[in-house]
């Protein structure tokens, strides 16, 4: 079974510029989630998606940052324009349920330096 | 206010003993709690989950308690090896399908 793929692995942009991360999931899971990873933090949820629905998005700041999965497959998220404070990793996890019990895989992330 | 710590940052030990991680949570009531490994520039891969209902779940030379009245997990690697060294990260998750909330994680170092 292929797991989550992530482009690109690595990006470094100037500030106010935009930048695009793309994601594709494990076939056949219906959730996708994208987290940010500060050097030093666990990963933090920025979105979810269920099929091509929002489930949450409540730690999104929504004034930089956008993120869609339009057919219900591959998702893109989108930062414009980019802060010093975003360098990051990016990471995307997919997931299905099982009895209610959910497993995530993630994928290996996109490092993100903005200068 | 919501948090989850993890005991240390960093823990140091000999090849062949046993490693006891701990995440401790305040004002959550997972439904669930698992513990991800992380390795430099990779993503978290699943270990273990536990119920909020279990006490122990154990996985070859891995074991997890959880203990809700103290608010506490420990995470415990047995025989310890060098391939163990990794960033080891608690998460909970407050009902089924919902995102994980992560700690910072414990960076794992075992010594031959």
């Amino acid at each position: 079974e292929a797991g989550v793929a992530q482009s690109p692995r690595y990006k470094i942009i100037e500030k106010r510029q935009s930048v695009a991360f793309w994601c594709n999931p494990i076939s056949g899971h219906a959730t996708l989630y994208w987290y940010q990873q500060i050097l030093g933090q666990g990963p933090k949820l920025l979105i979810q998606f269920q099929n091509n629905g929002v489930v949450d998005d409540s730690q999104l700041p929504k004034d930089r940052f956008s993120a869609e999965r339009l057919k219900g497959v591959d998702s893109t998220l989108k930062i414009q324009p980019a802060k010093l404070e975003d360098s990051a990793v990016y990471l995307c996890a997919s997931a299905h349920s099982t009895g209610g019990q959910e497993t995530q895989y993630f994928g290996p992330g996109t490092r993100l330096l903005v200068l | 206010s919501q948090k989850i710590e993890q005991n240390s940052e960093a823990l140091n030990i000999q090849e062949g003993k046993t490693a006891t991680l701990t995440c401790n949570y305040t004002n959550y009531s997972p439904a669930y709690l698992q513990w991800y490994r992380q390795d430099p520039g990779r993503g978290p891969v699943f270990l273990l989950l536990i119920r909020e209902n279990e006490k122990e779940k154990r996985k070859e030379r891995l074991k997890v308690t959880f203990d809700t009245t103290l608010k506490q997990s420990l995470f415990h690697i047995t025989a310890s090896q060098p391939a163990d060294s990794a960033t080891y990260l608690c998460a909970l998750e407050e009902q089924a399908g919902t995102a994980l909330i992560f700690g910072k994680g414990t960076t794992l170092s075992v010594s031959s």
